[in-house]
């Protein structure tokens, strides 16, 4: 059962550049999220997509970008990269939005921004 | 807004010693309320959940029940062991107006041999 996957598990950018992570999931979920781990912040909301076709900005969307390419795939953009955007990212599904089910976690995506 | 708040870690514990992990919450409406366990290197896993009031989540030994009245979440375990060192996550979700996952900054426990 593969849930929900990220790549690439480990990414090293420079200042500026570009680039996305990808996130699928396998349980026909209808909603799906980003968020960033920093330590003693706890998990912060990037942005979610409660069903396919729809995407908001959660706490902290500045610098970020995403597409919910189909019901299954869900993907966030770096369009320029800044050292404050080194974290780890973890993509998320469930079943509905939020409520009483539970979200299911990718195995994370460690950014770091040099 | 809504919000969770937990007790600061580390927390660290002798094997077989009981364990409590403070959770509060500040929401309109009913949320359901969940707890969350990351093992190092990896994603979070569900622990437990609590749909309403008076509810009683419980998993591996874990326990927590949704009190109203305090706006707690507490969570409990009688005998801890050295496999349960991890960081422990409160959530929230569902509240009224908001339907997205709110998340506690975590608690670190390190249970010693």
């Amino acid at each position: 059962n593969a849930g929900v996957t990220q790549t690439p598990k480990f990414q090293v950018l420079k200042t500026g550049q570009s680039m996305t992570l990808q996130c699928a999931q396998d349980m026909n979920h209808n909603s799906m999220y980003w968020y960033r781990q920093d330590p003693g912040m706890g998990l912060r909301l990037i942005y979610y997509s409660a069903s396919e076709g729809t995407t908001d900005k959660g706490e902290v969307p500045n610098g970020y970008n995403v597409s919910r390419l189909n019901k299954r795939e869900f993907s966030l953009r770096l369009e320029s990269a800044a050292p404050s955007q080194t974290s780890v990212y973890f993509c998320a599904s469930s079943a509905r939005q939020g409520g009483n089910t539970e979200a299911f976690f990718g195995q994370g995506t460690r950014l770091t921004v040099v | 807004g809504d919000s969770v708040t937990q007790m600061e870690g580390p927390v660290t514990l002798s094997e077989e010693a009981f364990l409590t992990i403070n959770c509060t919450y500040t929401a309109t409406g009913y949320p359901s309320l969940f707890w969350y366990v990351q093992y190092p290197g990896e994603g979070l896993q569900l622990l437990l959940k609590a749909t309403k009031a008076d509810d009683k989540g419980s998993n591996k030994g874990f326990e927590a029940t949704y009190r109203k009245e305090t706006t707690s979440f507490h969570l409990e375990k009688g005998s801890v062991q050295v496999s349960d060192s991890a960081v422990y996550f409160c959530a929230l979700s569902g509240s009224s107006g908001t339907y997205k996952y709110i998340f506690g900054t975590g608690t670190r426990l390190k249970v010693l041999a």
